[in-house]
Parts: structure tokens; sequence; C-alpha cells
């Protein structure tokens, strides 16, 4: 059964819009999230990432917003550049693993 | 440079085959894991290493075997797969396990069973 769900497979914004990539996930024992971009022919890299105990956590474009209740996680980038078209992964740790969701491909219009 | 390589990038094997995955980080790191990612499914671990000791192996068939020689290199050995196995094989380390600032992945062998 998949605990984390990325709903969308592919999002495309006009260049310098914002980008908002969504995640949820099922299981409220999970304490940590992070984001994952992944260009074609490489492996993911990390992104951002946000303990369970914050709800907003921002680095330069990047904002990840965590919604505790509704078991909901978004990535949050602006101005969008045509650079950050990749496929954006969300992972939440518990135990000893991390749990992905399936990607969602962003692709940025010049 | 990603600081983890992984070797061959792409590999085409019948099913009767024994072929060998390999993974080398040089960033010090004490954890390494291998992770399949097949089509429309989300990233899945089958083995963790921690220095050197296996510590995970998620439920996976006994025709994938890990092997961990030091805490530098890591293998998956491969016979008799099913063309189902074909996917995206990821190798990825981190400092320590549990170490959440997130894990490095190298770039991944495409495998396809033929």
């Amino acid at each position: 059964d998949q605990q984390v769900k990325q709903n969308s497979p592919s999002l495309s914004v006009q260049e310098g819009r914002i980008s908002i990539l969504n995640c949820d996930y099922t299981n409220s024992m999970f304490d940590y999230f992070l984001w994952y971009k992944k260009y074609p022919a490489e492996g993911p890299t990390f992104l951002i990432s946000i303990s369970s105990i914050k709800d907003k956590n921002e680095d330069g474009r990047f904002t990840v917003f965590l919604n505790k209740s509704a078991k909901h996680l978004s990535l949050h980038i602006v101005p969008s550049q045509p650079g950050d078209s990749a496929v954006y992964f969300c992972a939440a740790w518990r135990g000893n693993q991390f749990y992905f969701g399936t990607g969602t491909s962003l692709t940025v219009i010049p | 440079e990603t600081g983890v390589t992984q070797t061959p990038r792409h590999l085409v094997m019948g099913m009767t085959n024994k072929k060998s995955l390999k993974c080398e980080q040089h960033l010090g790191h004490n954890a390494m894991y291998w992770y399949k990612q097949s089509a429309k499914k989300p990233l899945e671990l089958m083995f963790v290493y921690s220095l050197e000791e296996r510590v995970e192996n998620n439920s996976v068939p006994s025709r994938f075997s890990p092997e961990c020689p030091n805490s530098s290199h890591l293998f998956l050995h491969l016979h008799t797969l099913q063309p189902e196995d074909s996917a995206l094989y990821l190798c990825a380390s981190s400092q320590d396990l549990g170490f959440l600032y997130g894990y490095t992945f190298g770039s991944g062998t495409r495998l396809t069973v033929v």
C-alpha cells in the first residue's frame, strides 16, 4: 500500500510564475519529509526538508509547507526557471527508511 | 560528480545470465542502499548496509544478492532474473543510518531483462 502519493504525474508552468507540487501521505507517524529533484540520466538530489514539528521551511526560491491535519505536503518554487524542469519526488521518514512518492514531472516553459 | 558512482549505466541481460551491478562512494559515508524504481512506481528500498553489515532486506527475491565488501563499495549480484525485474536500480549512501538530511544517489543502472 502506497503511503506517500503524488497524484499529479506532470505539471507545466510559465517561467517566472509559481510552481506548486503536492504530496499526500497516509501515515501520521511520519516525522520528517524531504523533496528530491531528478534530472534525466541522473540520480535524485536532495532539495529541501521539513520536520513534522514545523509547518514551513524556506530555502531561496523553494518553500515547503506541511499541513499535518490534512497529511499534505507541498513544494512552492517562486519564481520558476527553465532549469527547474525535472522530476520532483517527495519522501517521508519513519523508522529507519524513507517512503517515496512516484514523482511529478515539472516543465517550466520559457 | 555526485560522489556515488554506479556501473554499468545500462545493462541488457537474458533470464539465464549472471551479472553484477557496482556502486562506489567516495564520501566517507557509513550506510549504503539499493533502491529499485519501476515505471510509474515509487522508489522501493531493497537492501540497507551499515558499516558493511546488512541491516535491512525488504523481502527481496533471492535472485538479487547484495554484497558489501567494504564501506565504499556495494554490489548487487543478479541471476535468473525475470522480465518484470527490468527497472532503474539506484544506489545511495548516507553519513549514517537514520541520517535525515537526505541520501546521495548515484545515477542508476537501467536494467532490461529479455
